[in-house]
């Protein structure tokens, strides 16, 4: 059975805080994404890569940074929290750039007080 | 630029009916895809059903199926005999082929009564 891990389901942080949120896949896929989740807002897409090492800005990049080391692994970094990015924070895979849907963790529950 | 317009906050409905959700979509590119996904209380995204832009008929998937308007850019989900466990948030989302991003709507919370 595929498989997307999210290291922790649920985190609460002080602001100025740092943040690491690891996810892992199994599946040999080639692109991983982060994406926000906000009630009436959806998912916002902050990075993506589509290789190791490789990575890529999405549409609300500010605040965050990524790392992908190893082809499984894509972490998402919070140098110093805000209260703004309290949220739901989801991670995802995709086989390759011309295949279809994503596959997604369950997802980080993140409040920063 | 790509646009998801879910118009539907939330949605009623009974058991054992059918119910369609709303996606309508603005892209300017002629090919596309497009999902369904579905997430339940737990949180995780289940993938339901795609069409790709191209695609001569309605994709299907046991009790989903894509009403797919190219003309009108709307990509409905419709549930046929709605079950309790149907419960949930649904995206409608838009892919580009070989583009890497994939956009989604705000969703539109489903409710299956008894």
């Amino acid at each position: 059975d595929v498989k997307v891990t999210q290291s922790s389901r649920y985190l609460v942080k002080r602001t100025g805080e740092k943040v690491f949120l690891e996810c892992v896949q199994d599946m040999d896929h080639e692109n991983m994404f982060w994406y926000r989740q906000d009630p009436g807002l959806g998912l916002r897409l902050i990075y993506f890569s589509y290789d190791v090492k490789m990575k890529e800005k999405g549409d609300i990049p500010e605040g965050y940074s990524v790392s992908r080391e190893k082809k499984e692994r894509f972490s998402l970094i919070l140098e110093s929290t805000s209260t703004n990015q309290t949220s739901m924070y989801l991670c995802a895979s995709r086989m390759g750039q011309q295949t279809g849907e994503l596959f997604f963790g369950e997802g980080s529950r993140l409040t920063v007080l | 630029a790509q646009k998801i317009t879910q118009t539907q906050p939330g949605m009623f409905v009974q058991e054992k009916e059918a119910v369609t959700l709303d996606c309508t979509y603005d892209t300017s590119d002629p090919s596309y895809g497009l999902f369904w996904y579905k997430q339940p209380s737990s949180g995780e995204m289940i993938f339901l059903i795609y069409q790709g832009s191209y695609d001569q008929q309605n994709a299907t998937e046991g009790r989903y199926s894509l009403n797919f308007q190219k003309a009108r850019k709307s990509a409905n989900l419709v549930i046929s005999a709605s079950q309790l466990g149907d419960s949930a948030m649904y995206f409608c989302a838009m892919r580009a082929p070989g583009g890497f991003k994939t956009i989604f709507g705000a969703g539109t919370r489903l409710f299956v009564k008894a």
